[in-house]
């Protein structure tokens, strides 16, 4: 069965500092990898995705993530948070490619400090 | 993009009673959704997922009499939530594929007095 750890379950950062939130997977085939957004009382906004090809994926608002599978990671990183960035951050494994039932981490709540 | 709408987005109820939250995808047919329960605080659970003309597909330890499924249309589930009780109380969350991308509704906040 497939699992997603998220270690971090509180991260705090200064406005403008950079930012790496940590994933771990657990698939044994080649993972379809997520992450997820949610501001509080919201939905899920999805911020990028890897299926397969560069290891380096660009999201929106400025966020990266970078494929590892010799770690079984996908690690979600921003050169530089803005307060707007502060949410809960939910990495997420699916099995196949497309509109598959996910499996999600823990979260990890983001807050920003001035 | 392609939107999933839930309504209603908070609903409160008295314990016993049954209560019934939409999922719409507004642009888009799907032919399966899925929902998700979310705790305070904590990550999404798969409660089930719904085929549109077919019976949903519940997660272990989901109770399928309690919480019901219909999927009528490409663009409609329902989930209804059936003799609520306080325990019920929680963030219900769907979603929607089409082109490769999942995508969620808003949520729907559920609180059983």
């Amino acid at each position: 069965a497939q699992s997603v750890t998220q270690p971090d379950i509180h991260i705090t950062v200064s406005e403008g500092a950079s930012l790496e939130l940590r994933c771990n997977y657990s698939y044994g085939a080649t993972p379809y990898l997520f992450w997820y957004v949610q501001s509080p009382g919201q939905g899920l906004q999805l911020l990028l995705k890897y299926f397969s090809g560069d290891t380096l994926v660009q999201g929106i608002k400025g966020f990266e993530a970078e494929f590892k599978r010799s770690q079984s990671s996908f690690n979600l990183r921003k050169p530089s948070v803005h307060w707007s960035d502060a949410a809960e951050y939910f990495c997420a494994v699916g099995e196949n490619f497309g509109n598959e039932k996910l499996t999600f981490g823990t979260g990890t709540r983001l807050t920003i400090i001035p | 993009g392609a939107v999933v709408s839930q309504h209603p987005s908070r609903v409160i109820c008295k314990s016993g009673t049954s209560v019934k939250i939409e999922c719409r995808s507004l642009d888009f047919q799907a032919t399966t959704m899925f929902w998700y329960r979310q705790f305070p605080k904590q990550s999404l659970m798969l409660m089930a997922t719904s085929n549109e003309g077919s019976k949903a597909t519940y997660e272990q330890g989901v109770e399928k009499d309690k919480f019901l499924i219909n999927h009528a249309s490409l663009t409609l589930s329902t989930l209804t939530v059936t003799s609520a009780h306080p325990e019920d109380s929680s963030f219900y969350i769907c979603s929607a594929g089409t082109t490769g991308e999942l995508f969620f509704g808003e949520g729907s906040r559920l609180t059983v007095l």
